[in-house]
């Protein structure tokens, strides 16, 4: 099956670095992806959506200049958190969906997730 | 209210029992459904998608009332590897997935 890399795993580190995430999808070409938040019991949140070569949609309330997301090529999207925060502290998770035949029912498939502690 | 809707639980079933749970949508226009499943600390994965015909999956079925606007999951026989999180998602007709927070469950022996 369709298989999407997400790393690192886990990072710890202080308040005000910046911090990237790469997202790989490894079989397939993803023309679309999209990058989550979850805070503990709570549900997956859309950040944003970001197209191949074209820059990134953001949802409501998430800021564009602190959560920046380059989606340079087919299988590969990076999400920096520039200035990270105690409160930036969570789960982020990003997953690609292909191009290709009816997108009304393809699934997204997800990366394994990045846990994010800023001290 | 929220988009959609769950009921959090936790569901505490007995190993071999079966379990069912819905989730309601608000948003009519909602086209595609998705059953997904997530491990604790980990990240979600599919478990089906629901069509509106319904669909079954070995021990797992779904089900699609547009009238009424839920969806359910069934899960028969149920085993221990079965307790997790099940994330019920919408779909908009931009493709934009919309999650419920999630249902608990847990499979006692």
């Amino acid at each position: 099956g369709a298989v999407v890399s997400q790393h690192p795993s886990w990072v710890i580190c202080k308040s005000g670095t910046s911090v990237k995430i790469e997202c790989r999808s490894l079989d397939f070409q993803a023309t679309t992806m999209f990058w989550y938040r979850q805070f503990p019991k709570q549900s997956l949140m859309l950040m944003a959506t970001s197209n191949e070569g074209s820059k990134a949609t953001y949802e409501q309330g998430v800021e564009k200049d602190k959560f920046l997301i380059n989606h340079a090529s087919l299988t590969l999207s990076t999400l920096t958190v520039t200035s990270a925060h105690p409160e930036d502290s969570s789960f982020y998770i990003c997953s690609a969906r292909g191009r290709g035949g009816r997108g009304i029912n393809q699934p997204q498939h997800f990366g394994d997730g990045t846990r994010l502690s800023i001290l | 209210r929220k988009e959609v809707e769950q009921d959090p639980g936790p569901f505490n079933v007995p190993e071999g029992a079966t379990v069912a749970f819905n989730c309601t949508y608000s948003n009519s226009a909602s086209q595609s459904f998705f059953w997904y499943r997530q491990d604790c600390r980990k990240e979600p994965k599919l478990l089906m998608s629901v069509y509106s015909s319904g669909n079954e999956d070995g021990r797992f079925t779904a089900q699609l009332n547009r009238a009424s606007q839920y969806i359910s999951l069934l899960i028969r026989d149920s085993k221990l590897s079965d307790s997790a999180t099940y994330l019920c998602v919408a779909s908009d007709s931009n493709y934009q997935l919309i999650w419920g927070a999630g249902t608990k469950l847990i499979i006692k022996p």
